[in-house]
């Protein structure tokens, strides 16, 4: 099976700005989740999404939105860009709501500027 | 808000010594799971514990589950340049699949 896909791997933006980020799970596997890693506060939890639903969200401002598709593909948006915004954007799949053996994507390089 | 911390947070260690990282969680965890990221790379998953008092094997990898279901235990027999990388342990918090990465420990092999 093709592993966790995301696009684009790299991204330079300016502040202000709004980007989107794409995620495509394994093949079957229904649950996404987006997660944030920083040098100064590692892997934080962005939200999570199931059938359609988004079905837990972590502390991160309202800039900081996503959906998923039928087809479990999910994109991650991120409005009005702020510098602190740079980091290793995550995402993460699993083969079932409650499945917390989650396999990560190569991850989107966001680079504020 | 639970929080997970990982002692230490970076180790070096000379190949062929032992390293053992230890993750602390400020509530009870129903499961514990446990990553590794190369540099440059992405969580990979490792292993998850259920029970209190687990402990399970991956060859020189031995991971462990406190009887309080609060802390656990990740310890590498005789390193090899291969274990280079961040070991983060991760639990389930607040709302069901909602999942709190600890801080990580990175282990450098020399």
């Amino acid at each position: 099976k093709a592993g966790v896909t995301q696009t684009p791997r790299y991204l330079i933006k300016t502040r202000g700005q709004q980007v989107t980020l794409s995620c495509s799970p394994i093949s079957g596997h229904r649950s996404v989740s987006w997660y944030q890693q920083t040098p100064g506060q590692g892997l934080q939890f962005l939200f999570e999404y199931f059938s359609e639903t988004q079905r837990n969200k972590g502390n991160f401002p309202g800039r900081f939105s996503g959906r998923q598709f039928s087809n479990s593909r999910s994109e991650m948006n991120v409005s009005t860009l702020e510098l602190g915004d740079s980091a290793l954007y995550l995402c993460a799949s699993s083969d079932s709501y409650g499945a917390y053996e989650q396999y990560f994507g190569p991850g989107t390089r966001l680079t504020v500027t | 808000g639970q929080q997970v911390m990982q002692i230490p947070q970076y180790q070096h260690v000379q190949e062929g010594e032992d390293f053992t990282t230890y993750c602390n969680s400020s509530t009870t965890l129903s499961n514990i799971q446990w990553y590794k990221q190369r540099p440059g790379g992405h969580p990979v998953f490792l292993i998850q514990l259920v029970k209190s008092g687990e402990v399970k094997k991956q060859k020189r990898l031995t991971f462990q589950f406190g009887e309080a279901k609060k802390n656990s235990s990740l310890h590498i027999t005789a390193t090899q340049t291969t274990d280079v990388g961040t070991y983060f342990c991760a639990g389930p918090s607040g709302g069901y699949q909602k999942v709190t990465f600890g801080t990580g420990t990175k282990l450098q092999v020399i």
